[in-house]
């Protein structure tokens, strides 16, 4: 079957642009996670979703950054006027709920880049 | 709050050695306890991982972890290495009833060379 997915898989814009990047789960997973990884560091966590509802958006790491799952399937990462700092690899997971022995299962990132 | 020190950034090693990762741990509660492994363009897959029970875990490709409580350590060893073992090893941490948020380390990258 079909793993994660998430377009684009490489973005680069402009410092002070808007940037959409998008997660399709795995059919079926209730909860989805967003992770960030910089350079030469392991993925950071930004939020998770069981669901439609955010359960946990502490990782965010300011008001620039903002995620939906409207539907509780497709999710959207939007980042507001994109600072060269938000260059990273974001990387998105899902599983079949959000009991904590369950593994994740992790697309294969989108590469942001800001100049 | 969690954290994971991997103290290896990089390992080398001959085909057909042995080869042990260091992860250490910090939490202040009780955690479950993952490596996760990234191979060339590809993206992060769970090898194995600790919930309870025994302290020594195994994955089906040889890999092994043993959770040492005492030393908050869960080190992920092979007794012989593949060149297809090359990749980024990544160990996590999360605790129960957590949401199953992972905490990473900074990963360690094995070579395996002939």
């Amino acid at each position: 079957g079909a793993g994660v997915s998430q377009t684009p898989s490489n973005k680069v814009t402009e410092k002070g642009k808007y940037v959409e990047l998008r997660c399709d789960p795995i059919s079926g997973h209730t909860a989805l996670y967003w992770y960030r990884q910089s350079l030469g560091q392991g993925p950071e966590f930004l939020i998770y979703f069981q669901g439609t509802g955010a359960a946990d958006d502490s990782g965010l790491p300011n008001d620039r950054f903002f995620a939906v799952r409207p539907e509780g399937s497709v999710s959207t990462l939007k980042i507001q006027r994109t600072e060269r700092g938000d260059s990273a690899v974001y990387l998105c997971a899902s599983s079949p709920d959000r009991v904590a022995y369950n593994e994740q299962f992790f697309g294969p990132g989108t590469r942001l880049t800001v100049l | 709050a969690q954290s994971v020190t991997q103290l290896d950034s990089q390992v080398p090693v001959f085909e057909e050695a042995p080869v042990e990762l260091r992860c250490n741990y910090s939490s202040s509660v009780s955690v479950y306890l993952f490596w996760y492994v990234q191979y060339p363009n590809q993206g992060l897959q769970l090898l194995l991982k600790y919930l309870s029970g025994s302290t020594l875990v195994e994955s089906i490709n040889g890999f092994e972890a043993e959770f040492n409580k005492s030393q908050t350590s869960f080190h992920l060893r092979k007794p012989s290495v593949h060149i297809s073992d090359t990749a980024e090893y990544f160990c996590a941490v999360t605790p129960p009833g957590g949401g199953n948020k992972l905490t990473f380390g900074t990963g360690t990258q094995l070579k395996v060379e002939l």
